[in-house]
């Protein structure tokens, strides 16, 4: 049963740029979160997608933008990159047990460098 | 609105020794309290939760913690450390009302000496 999938692994991109970043959630899980963890410091809540929708954001820009598709899976999208957006970005998804308690699963990041 | 405070940034214990690492939170409502680990080069392990019922969690790896509402702690204790314990620790909380965003502490980088 596979877990959480992140594509890439890593990633360098120059100021200004835009990237994409992929997830798949683990089996039987509907509910994708991505969070953003720079050095040194916790994940930080980005958005949660579900039914295709965003459902929650957290204090991040509009140059950070996602999507879920029919089969779960999500992307995120980040536009204009800024130096600071150089960070772990991690993908984590929840069971639709439609309560806090469902523990999310972590997949293992996408490190994005901007240069 | 939700906050996490990890008490210490490092922590080094003797392989033997008890780990101690702290946890407070401050929540509005009641919470859904969660230690995470993190070992180089990947994303979250979940250690242990606490959501309702019984206030001594006990998590995988020989660790538990115990939630104490009075003092909005939630500290995450192993009696014995482990060279393998040897990671970063996070303490995050949610709420309970629907498919909740976690809020995390900024970590607790344990170091486990020989």
């Amino acid at each position: 049963d596979a877990g959480v999938t992140q594509s890439p692994t890593h990633l360098i991109k120059t100021r200004g740029q835009q990237v994409t970043l992929r997830c798949s959630p683990k089996s039987g899980h509907d509910t994708v979160s991505w969070y953003q963890q720079a050095l040194g410091q916790g994940p930080q809540f980005i958005f949660q997608y579900y039914e295709e929708e965003e459902r929650q954001r957290g204090n991040f820009p509009d140059r950070f933008s996602g999507h879920q598709f029919p089969n779960y899976s999500s992307e995120l999208n980040v536009n204009a990159l800024l130096l600071g957006d150089s960070a772990l970005y991690l993908c984590a998804s929840s069971s639709p047990q439609g309560t806090g308690d469902s523990p999310l699963h972590f997949g293992n990041g996408t490190r994005l460098t901007v240069t | 609105a939700q906050s996490v405070t990890q008490l210490g940034s490092h922590v080094s214990v003797s392989e033997g020794a008890l780990v101690l690492l702290r946890c407070n939170y401050s929540s509005s409502v009641p919470p859904y309290l969660f230690w995470y680990v993190q070992y180089p080069n990947q994303g979250l392990q979940l250690l242990l939760k606490y959501t309702t019922g019984a206030t001594l969690v006990k998590g995988i790896n020989g660790f538990e913690a115990e939630f104490k509402k009075s003092e909005t702690s939630f500290h995450l204790t192993k009696p014995s450390a482990h060279m393998s314990d040897a990671a970063e620790y996070f303490c995050a909380v949610s709420d309970h009302t629907g498919r909740r965003a976690l809020t995390f502490g900024s970590g607790t980088r344990l170091q486990v000496q020989p």
